[in-house]
């Protein structure tokens, strides 16, 4: 059974601070990540995957994979009242994504003004 | 393009009811996935289908659970007889390929509520 694992917070960040979300996986196997965010009552939505070791910056946003720790990160910066959020970690099943993704219980981030 | 569709937005059923869940792929996109969130266990991939055939259903909870895809654009999750530790909300999503990185856009949800 593939878990990913998240610590579901509340995170409270200041705004204008980076804020810092972490994800752990259990299989060794897998190969592509992925980052959504989901506002209260809100479908999921994909903010940034990815897929080789190192970071991948994205606008303010900067994903970090450390396969051989099995931990990913997302690194919000300059983080704003509109980043208020649930984010979910999520990990392709089989070398890809195309069998469905395993998700995390998420981490609910609050930035405050 | 208007999303994935899902309805109902909400629904309320009494215990043993049928209840029919339905989606509306992206057009274009040869992947559909079903997924369960609750508070409990999270988001949970319950079955997805490629081209319209079903790949994977190991998610799926119980046989009182069933999905179908006759088509590219319209698929159903059906849960007969419905309990109340079904309440959720149902999620449905598509992909354009299903390849390593490909994105999985997420309909809005249908919320289940099994009194």
């Amino acid at each position: 059974q593939k878990e990913v694992e998240q610590n579901s917070g509340p995170l409270s960040v200041p705004e204008g601070a980076i804020a810092s979300l972490n994800c752990t996986y259990s299989d060794r196997g897998s190969q592509s990540f992925f980052w959504y965010r989901q506002y209260s009552g809100k479908s999921p939505e994909l903010i940034m995957f990815i897929y080789s070791n190192g970071d991948k910056e994205d606008g303010r946003f900067t994903a970090q994979l450390n396969k051989a720790s099995q931990y990913v990160s997302l690194l919000i910066r300059d983080s704003q009242p509109s980043d208020s959020a649930t984010y979910l970690c999520a990990v392709g099943n089989s070398g890809g994504g195309a069998d469905g993704l395993t998700f995390g219980k998420g981490t609910h981030l609050i930035i405050q003004p | 393009d208007a999303g994935v569709i899902q309805s109902p937005r909400h629904e309320v059923t009494e215990m043993g009811q049928e209840v029919t869940l339905r989606c509306k792929p992206i057009s274009g996109h040869d992947y559909l996935f079903w997924y369960r969130q609750t508070m409990m266990r999270g988001l949970e991939l319950l079955i997805y289908f490629n081209n319209n055939v079903p790949i994977d259903d190991s998610g799926m909870p119980e046989d009182r659970f069933s999905a179908k895809m006759p088509n590219a654009s319209f698929s159903t999750l059906k849960i007969q007889p419905s309990e109340p530790r079904d309440s959720a909300v149902y999620f449905c999503a598509s992909s354009l390929s299903g390849g390593t990185t490909d994105t999985q856009y997420f309909g809005p949800g249908t919320r289940l509520t099994v009194l």
